[in-house]
């Protein structure tokens, strides 16, 4: 069984400053984790993924990720936010017979001017 | 490549009537999924497919019927709408057992009155 837990419903952080939002997963397997992005009536896209390859995952648009096995943690960064980066996102674990997904719950970012 | 498709983008129904969603994808993917997304919740599983002929049942698949007749295309039925099937629905498709990477269509906005 897997699961994943976002800490946050809603971040707001002014344009600029720094962007954290927090993931706990809990997976039977080695896990994959991803983090997309939805933007309003949009679709998802991809921003990273994390294979058991470096814990520290680059994604698009600036944005990283540090994969901690003890922590089981999977927490989204970006060091500086730009109005474009406002969102909902999704941290996501892959796991079983058919790498299937489970989303958390989302996370909606807000900018502020 | 179009990637994934998806038809009709929105649609209206009353409770009781049928219809079938459809999904398409042109990169030769073995895996194919249904997700559905509800207001403050991430994405739920609904049906998965492991390959053409195949299916099977995810998260939330009552009141779902899926098919997968050819490799590009997944359908999803719903055989009587019922107001609780309101939602976003997203297909997905991914390489299968060498990528967990999945690929997401635009969504389908349904309304059932």
């Amino acid at each position: 069984a897997q699961s994943v837990t976002q800490l946050d419903s809603h971040v707001s952080v002014s344009e600029g400053t720094p962007v954290l939002l927090r993931c706990n997963y809990s997976s039977s397997y080695s896990p994959s984790l991803f983090w997309y992005v939805q933007h309003p009536n949009k679709g998802l896209q991809l921003l990273l993924k994390y294979t058991s390859a470096a814990t520290l995952v680059k994604g698009i648009n600036g944005f990283e990720a540090e994969f901690k096995k003890s922590e089981t943690s999977f927490h989204l960064t970006k060091p500086s936010a730009h109005m474009s980066d406002a969102a909902e996102y999704f941290c996501v674990v892959s796991g079983g017979s058919a790498r299937q997904l489970t989303f958390g719950s989302g996370t909606q970012l807000t900018v502020l001017p | 490549n179009a990637g994934v498709t998806q038809t009709p983008k929105f649609r209206v129904l009353k409770t009781g009537q049928s219809m079938t969603l459809l999904c398409a994808q042109d990169m030769n993917h073995e895996y194919m999924y249904w997700y559905r997304q509800d207001p403050g919740m991430g994405l739920r599983l609904i049906h998965y497919s492991v390959g053409e002929g195949t299916t099977a049942k995810g998260e939330v698949p009552d009141g779902y019927n899926v098919s997968r007749l050819k490799k590009q295309n997944f359908l999803l039925g719903l055989e009587s709408a019922a107001p609780s099937q309101t939602s976003v629905y997203f297909c997905a498709s991914s390489q299968g057992y060498t990528s967990n990477e999945q690929f997401f269509g635009p969504g389908t906005r349904l309304t059932v009155l």
